[in-house]
This record gives structure tokens, sequence and C-alpha cells, in this order.
């Protein structure tokens, strides 16, 4: 069965500095991995995805994720954080050819960036 | 991309009585799915909306309390159906285009059951 884990119900961050927000996962097959964010009051927005070729995927607002196959992680990165970056991020993922096309999503990240 | 619109974006409901949501989408979309966020908490897929025909749900949801209906491929309704303070979520619709991998979302409806 497919499983995402966030293991961070929260990561602080100063504004200026980098961020990371860490997630893994388990699929049987190949897997599409995605990043997603929610702002207050809203619903989720697609940040970037993982679907093959190189393992370092960028995305929107400057953000970043690196597909780690031995580890079978997902971190979202950003080198500078902004505080307008805070909010709720969820990893997510999907098998490539599995029989279905649900997404499977983590408990979630908030991210609070300090001024 | 594909632009997802719900309405209503929130209500506040008596316990007892059933709520409609819509999900229209900009564009024609292979699949359209349900989900329900409880306070605090992540996302756990309901249902997968198929046109014409029945809905596909997940363990621990059923159609009787969740009905469904996708009368075309840009057109979605999720029924909360004879509602309890439990169902007070916010509820979102999400389609995957033919060509996309990423799904899109709409605003979500927050619903309050009192």
């Amino acid at each position: 069965a497919q499983s995402v884990a966030q293991p961070e119900d929260q990561v602080n961050v100063a504004e200026g500095n980098p961020l990371t927000v860490k997630c893994t996962y388990s699929v049987s097959g190949n897997p599409y991995l995605f990043w997603y964010v929610q702002y207050p009051n809203r619903g989720l927005q697609f940040l970037l995805k993982y679907i093959t070729g190189d393992n370092l995927v960028k995305g929107s607002y400057g953000f970043e994720a690196e597909f780690n196959k031995s580890q079978t992680s997902f971190h979202l990165k950003k080198p500078s954080a902004l505080v307008s970056d805070s909010a709720l991020y969820f990893c997510a993922v999907r098998e490539d050819g599995g029989a279905t096309n649900k997404l499977i999503f983590g408990t979630g990240t908030l991210l609070a960036v300090q001024p | 991309s594909a632009v997802i619109s719900q309405k209503p974006s929130r209500d506040i409901c008596q316990r007892g009585t059933s709520l409609t949501i819509q999900c229209q989408v900009d564009s024609q979309v292979t699949m359209m799915f349900w989900y329900r966020q409880q306070p605090g908490q992540s996302l756990t897929l309901i249902a997968t909306a198929n046109q014409g025909s029945e809905a596909t749900y997940e363990s621990g949801f059923v159609i009787d309390k969740f009905p469904i209906s996708r009368p075309n491929l840009t057109f979605s309704t999720l029924t909360v159906s004879n509602m309890s303070p439990e169902d007070s979520s916010i509820y979102l619709c999400s389609g995957l285009t033919g060509k996309g991998t990423e799904a899109f979302f709409g605003q979500g409806t927050r619903l309050t059951v009192v």
C-alpha cells in the first residue's frame, strides 16, 4: 500500500535562512511525488512534482525538491525563506501505473517563517 | 492546468440536514475526486467520481452518506447526508487532466454542523 510520512508537524525558520520540509514515501512501483501548499482558508496549490528524470526538481515560488530513491525521500527545500512562505505543506504520492490515480497525502507540515 | 470552482465556499448547517457541494472545472478532466480534510488533519480521499456511473468509494465512506454525481466531464456534486457535528470538515474537489500528472484542487467548502 502507498503511504507518505512527514515526520515534522512544524518547522520554524528565520526569514532569509534555508528551509527543508521532510517527506518519505512508500510505494510498490515507481512513484509520482508531489508537493502542495495550503494557505489559511484556501485550497491546495500545486508546487512541484517528480515523475522521472533529474532528481532535483524546481517548482513555484523558488521551491525545489530532491528525489532520493535509495532513501525513499522527497524533501522540499528553499535557499532563502520568506515570511510569506508560512503555510501548511503537504507531500503526496501516486504510484506510476497503479490501478487508480488517487493521491495519498502526508499529514502535513506547518512552516512558520519568523521575520 | 485546470481551474476548479467549488460552491458554497462555506456553510453552517443543522444536524440531520443535507448539503450538496458543487464542483465545476473549466476544462475537461479525466478523473475527479472528492477529499475530506478534518480540522487539523490531512486530506482523506472519499471517492472517485465516475462520469455517468456510480462513484468508487474508499474504505470507510459509503454512498448513502456521501452520494456523488458526475453527469459530465466538467461537473460533479458531493452531498453530505444526515449531517452530524463529526462531519464538520473542509471538503475539496480535485481534478486530474489527461495530459498532466498533477491534480488540481478547488478552494474547498468549509462545513460546520451545529
